[in-house]
């Protein structure tokens, strides 16, 4: 069974710094998806960002991009020049592209504290 | 507009009784998911329906159970409340069974 593993519960960075957010995950597939969403005390689920495992090029969404090494099967989330919107839990997700099981497979997250 | 919603946004019931939450989605999506977050912020797969067809099923109790009237909803209903079962329940969405997955605000229950 896939397994996610961030082992960081808790981070914290300042405003307008970056911080990196690790993510680990164990699969015998070789094609598959990774996520990052992001939840706000707000509660609501939001999609930061999305990788292929095909692709080699790691996918970047304005402040958010990843290091996706897929040997060693880590998925990290770089946040550049954070803000305070930015403080929120971080969960990183896989999933398999497709063959009957499309449920994402979550880690445990990491909180995000952003200090002014 | 809301793409993905859920009703009621808060449920606080006592142990035994039954209760539903329901979701609807307005993207024109093919799958519809329910997840369960426990109090620690784990989230886990519960169900998955294709087209109305069940996908996916968990491991979870029967006292659980998915119905999906049409493509736009899917609405968990659970049966004998019990404490264990206090947590958020999200909904969420995808255009097809491997695309990425929209959620829903969540419903947080809680069971006394």
């Amino acid at each position: 069974a896939q397994t996610v593993t961030q082992s960081q519960p808790e981070m914290s960075v300042q405003e307008a710094e970056t911080v990196t957010l690790s993510c680990t995950y164990d699969t015998s597939e070789s094609d598959y998806y990774l996520f990052w969403y992001k939840q706000p005390p707000s509660r609501q689920m939001i999609l930061v960002i999305r990788q292929e495992a095909y692709k080699q090029q790691n996918a970047t969404e304005n402040r958010f991009s990843v290091n996706f090494q897929k040997a060693a099967k880590s998925f990290s989330l770089k946040i550049s020049d954070s803000q305070l919107g930015d403080a929120a839990m971080y969960f990183c997700a896989y999933r398999r592209v497709q063959g009957g099981s499309e449920k994402l497979v979550f880690g445990k997250g990491t909180k995000l504290t952003v200090n002014p | 507009d809301t793409a993905v919603s859920q009703t009621p946004k808060y449920l606080v019931t006592q142990m035994g009784n039954d209760k539903s939450i329901k979701c609807e989605q307005n993207l024109g999506h093919d799958t519809m998911y329910w997840y369960k977050q426990d109090s620690k912020k784990f989230l886990k797969i519960m169900f998955s329906y294709n087209n109305k067809e069940l996908i996916i099923n968990e491991t979870v109790p029967n006292r659980f159970s998915p119905k999906s009237p049409d493509k736009a909803h899917l609405n968990l209903h659970i049966n004998s409340l019990e404490l264990g079962d206090s947590a958020v329940y999200f909904c969420a969405s995808s255009q097809v069974r491997w695309d990425t997955q929209y959620f829903g605000p969540g419903t947080r229950l809680t069971v006394l």
